[in-house]
Order: C-alpha cells, then structure tokens, then sequence
C-alpha cells in the first residue's frame, strides 16, 4: 500500500522541549517537503529535499530542522527557539515538481 | 511576484449549484496550476491540475478554466454535494521553483 506516513497524528510539546514529527514515504519520490498549516490559512514551506543528504530551507525555517539520511525518510524536528509551533503539520513528496502527495498530518499542540 | 491571491475565502452552495473558485497568480514563470482538495484533519489531495498550454480541463464534475493572459484560473464544480464540502486550495509551480499555495477557500455544500 504505497504513500505517505506522518506519525504522530497528535503530538503535544512542553515548553523548551525539542519533539520529532516523522515522515516515511514508500512512493520512491526524489523529492520531499514539509509545510506548516495554521487555521484558515494556506501552506507555507518550512523545508525542503530534493535528494538524499542535502535540503533547503523553506520560507518559515527558523525554529525548524531536518535530515534527510534516507530517500524514504525526512524527519522534522521543531526546537524549542520555535516560539508558536501550535499548528497542523503536513509532509509532502513529488517525483521532482510535479503533484505533490501529502500526508495524513500531523497536529502538534504546546501544553 | 510569488504569490497566488485566491477568493472567495468562503462560499456556501445549495446542493446541485455551481462552485466557483478563482486565483490569480503574478510569477510567468509558473507552468503547472493544481487544485487541491482537503477535508477537516487530513492531508491534501490532488483534485485536478492544468498546465497553460491548454484553457480549459475536464475531470467528470470538476473544470479548471484557465485564462494566460489574465493569469488567473478558476475551479468550476459543477452539480456540487455535500459530499464536495471541504478546504479548496490552488497553486502554482515552475521549472525549479517549489509550489506556491493559495490561502484556501472553505466550500459548504447545503443539502
């Protein structure tokens, strides 16, 4: 059953805590994102990874890192310099620019 | 110049009604325009897409017209259903340049 898997479908974040979101990908896409989504508003690029040991920043990094040590794997990880991270979390891959297949989501919500 | 302006950001449908969606884009560097659907708490899927070699793109009750020289495009559903309730977001990428979203339009579809 191919797709995208973003665990955990809820995650909740103590204040100065640094938490993992996972993204696993069997659709052997080059390419994989993550974006942030917060309530009636659009998707905004955090990061980005167009092929194995190497990614870029999005248009909302600061707070956020990744590795891509894995074609199939793009974990992102939300420090604590993050100071609103209360938002849903989608990681995304493509076969290099075109249709992007998202996953489930992540909610992360600060305690 | 990367952005994509989408309206209405709500619309509520009698069931049977035409929904119509529209975004215009500033970037002529764009070449793929895809229309995403999402449902509360899940990821984005990938509705419909056109690319501007073409005006007009018909999948069953979903048309994306699309309009080159106005750059802008617009999603028609037509016969809508409660069923097509749900968070319509269009985008917009290029040769080497990652997808760019619209905020969203939240669709009800009243029964």
């Amino acid at each position: 059953d191919g797709g995208i898997t973003q665990s955990p479908k809820y995650l909740f974040r103590k204040e100065g805590q640094n938490v993992t979101l996972s993204c696993e990908q069997n659709l052997n896409h080059d390419a994989m994102y993550w974006y942030r989504q917060d309530p009636g508003q659009g998707l905004r690029l955090i990061y980005y990874s167009q092929i194995v040991n190497d990614f870029q920043k999005g248009d909302i990094a600061e707070g956020y890192s990744v590795s891509r040590e894995k074609k199939e794997s793009f974990p992102l990880t939300v420090t604590s310099a993050q100071k609103n991270p209360t938002a849903f979390y989608l990681c995304a891959s493509s076969p290099l620019g075109e249709k992007l297949f998202f996953g489930s989501g992540t909610q992360l919500s600060v305690l | 110049q990367q952005q994509v302006k989408q309206s209405p950001q709500s619309l509520i449908v009698q069931k049977g009604g035409i929904s119509i969606i529209n975004c215009a884009y500033e970037n002529t560097a764009f070449d793929y325009f895809p229309w995403y659907q999402q449902f509360p708490g899940k990821g984005p899927a990938l509705l419909i897409a056109i690319r501007p070699d073409v005006s007009e793109k018909k999948e069953g009750r979903f048309t994306i017209s699309f309009n080159k020289s106005a750059k802008q495009f617009s999603l028609h559903i037509m016969d809508s259903q409660p069923g097509d309730s749900a968070t319509y977001f269009c985008a917009a990428s290029g040769y080497g340049q990652n997808f760019v979203f619209g905020p969203g339009t939240r669709l009800s579809v009243l029964p």
